[in-house]
């Protein structure tokens, strides 16, 4: 089947701990997500890659970084410079990264703060 | 400007009753209004989508009245059933963008 995998599903961080979220997809699409979900708040954005090697910042990007060294793969690293990580994490991809293209999201990692 | 009001926070539905959410926007550029549906630890997934040159796009049990002028657009769902519940978002985009707006959720219950 087609689709995104999310590692693992439930992660948990010691303080001034790395941690890394894994996000793979088979869909073949260029561009891939992660989107962080509070309770109450819609998702944001912390990275978009529309190609290999290449990403950019979303609109919460600090304490984060990410890499895409290839093209189904795009982990997310939440830094101990994160001060509040605890949130369901949301990968998602989409064909070219153009406008208005749907987005295919993974069943999400839960990071919670030890 | 690029927020996305969503309404309400919550919304408790008997089953076979009309479930109503409704989202507003300021960006007059925004052309593209999807709504995605989240199951309880499951990511979303989209559910329809609405252009602005038209009212309505009906699918099923869900339909998307748009209201260009009032910068308003809602989320109908038909004969709701136990299976709905879950929470809805609303979302925004324009050309020439990747980003999309998302409102702040819905969670809906449909009693059975």
């Amino acid at each position: 089947d087609g689709g995104i995998t999310q590692s693992p599903k439930y992660l948990f961080r010691k303080e001034g701990q790395n941690v890394t979220l894994s996000c793979e997809q088979n869909l073949n699409h260029d561009a891939m997500y992660w989107y962080r979900q509070d309770p109450g708040q819609g998702l944001r954005l912390i990275y978009y890659s529309q190609i290999v090697n290449d990403f950019q910042k979303g609109d919460i990007a600090e304490g984060y970084s990410v890499s895409r060294e290839k093209k189904e793969s795009f982990p997310l690293t939440v830094t101990s410079a994160q001060k509040n990580p605890t949130a369901f994490y949301l990968c998602a991809s989409s064909l070219t990264g153009g406008a208005n293209e749907k987005l295919f999201f993974g069943s999400g990692t839960q990071l919670s703060v030890l | 400007q690029q927020q996305v009001k969503q309404s309400p926070q919550s919304l408790i539905v008997q089953k076979g009753g009309i479930s109503i959410i409704n989202c507003a926007y300021e960006n007059t550029a925004f052309d593209y209004f999807p709504w995605y549906q989240q199951f309880p630890g499951k990511g979303p997934a989209l559910l329809i989508a609405i252009r602005p040159d038209v009212s309505e796009k009906k699918e099923g049990r869900f339909t998307i009245s748009f209201n260009k002028s009032a910068k308003q657009f809602s989320l109908h769902i038909m004969d709701s059933q136990p299976g709905d519940s879950a929470t809805y978002f609303c979302a925004a985009s324009y050309s020439g963008t990747y980003k999309y707006i998302f409102g702040t959720g819905t969670r809906l219950k449909v009693l059975a």
